[in-house]
């Protein structure tokens, strides 16, 4: 199966410049998630899509960050304006979502966007 | 505050040895204990999970280990090969919440020949 695809690779902005990060979630999957991996760090989550709503996004700085999931399969995550402090790789990753066993079916992630500001 | 605790922050281990990365955590209410492998420039890939129900789960080489009255769990990697050498994540979940994870700060694990 075709994995999580993420564009772009790379990005370098200014800060206070904007920013756009794309996803494309694993066929089906009903969940899709955004980490922000700082350098030398573990992945945190900023938001989670179940389908197109929003199931938790306490840890996003909205007063910057924002994100959307139209039609509940490709995503998009945008900053603006950014700060020196969101250098960072942007991970996308998918699940099918609550598995009938209990708990979560495993996450999927893309390769990541890595983000530099200057 | 960190949920999850890793340690050591890196090891560097000799081909055939045994790796060994520990993680702790605070909150009872986590109920799956995935690790993840990442090499540089990719994302992390799930290696190996458990849940509290059994102490031990075992996948070809890589083995957790789970000590629920310590609230700690440990990645044991037998027969380490150079291509091992990758930053391993333990991490930790609740059911309830929909797979959100709480990474640990990672290990970089380097084998050598």
């Amino acid at each position: 199966e075709a994995g999580v695809a993420q564009s772009p690779r790379y990005k370098i902005i200014e800060k206070r410049q904007s920013v756009a990060f794309w996803c494309n979630p694993i066929s089906g999957h009903a969940t899709l998630y955004w980490y922000q991996q700082i350098l030398g760090q573990g992945p945190k989550l900023l938001i989670q899509f179940q389908n197109n709503g929003v199931v938790d996004d306490s840890q996003l700085p909205k007063d910057r960050f924002s994100a959307e999931r139209l039609k509940g399969v490709d995503s998009t995550l945008k900053i603006q304006p950014a700060k020196l402090e969101d250098s960072a790789v942007y991970l996308c990753a998918s699940s099918f979502g609550p598995s009938r066993t209990g708990g979560n079916s495993p996450l999927h992630f893309g390769n990541g966007t890595r983000l530099t500001v200057t | 505050q960190q949920q999850v605790k890793q340690s050591p922050q890196s090891l560097i281990v000799q081909k055939g040895g045994i790796s060994i990365i520990n993680c702790a955590y605070e909150n009872t209410a986590f109920d799956y204990f995935p690790w993840y492998q990442q090499f540089p420039g990719k994302g992390p890939a799930l290696l190996i999970a458990i849940r509290p129900d059994v102490s031990e789960k075992k996948e070809g080489r890589f083995t957790i280990s789970f000590n629920k009255s310590a609230k700690q769990f440990s990645l044991h990697i037998m027969d380490s090969q150079p291509g091992d050498s990758a930053t391993y994540f333990c991490a930790a979940d609740r059911g309830s919440t929909l797979g959100r994870l709480y990474f640990g700060r990672g290990t970089q694990l380097t084998v050598w020949p």
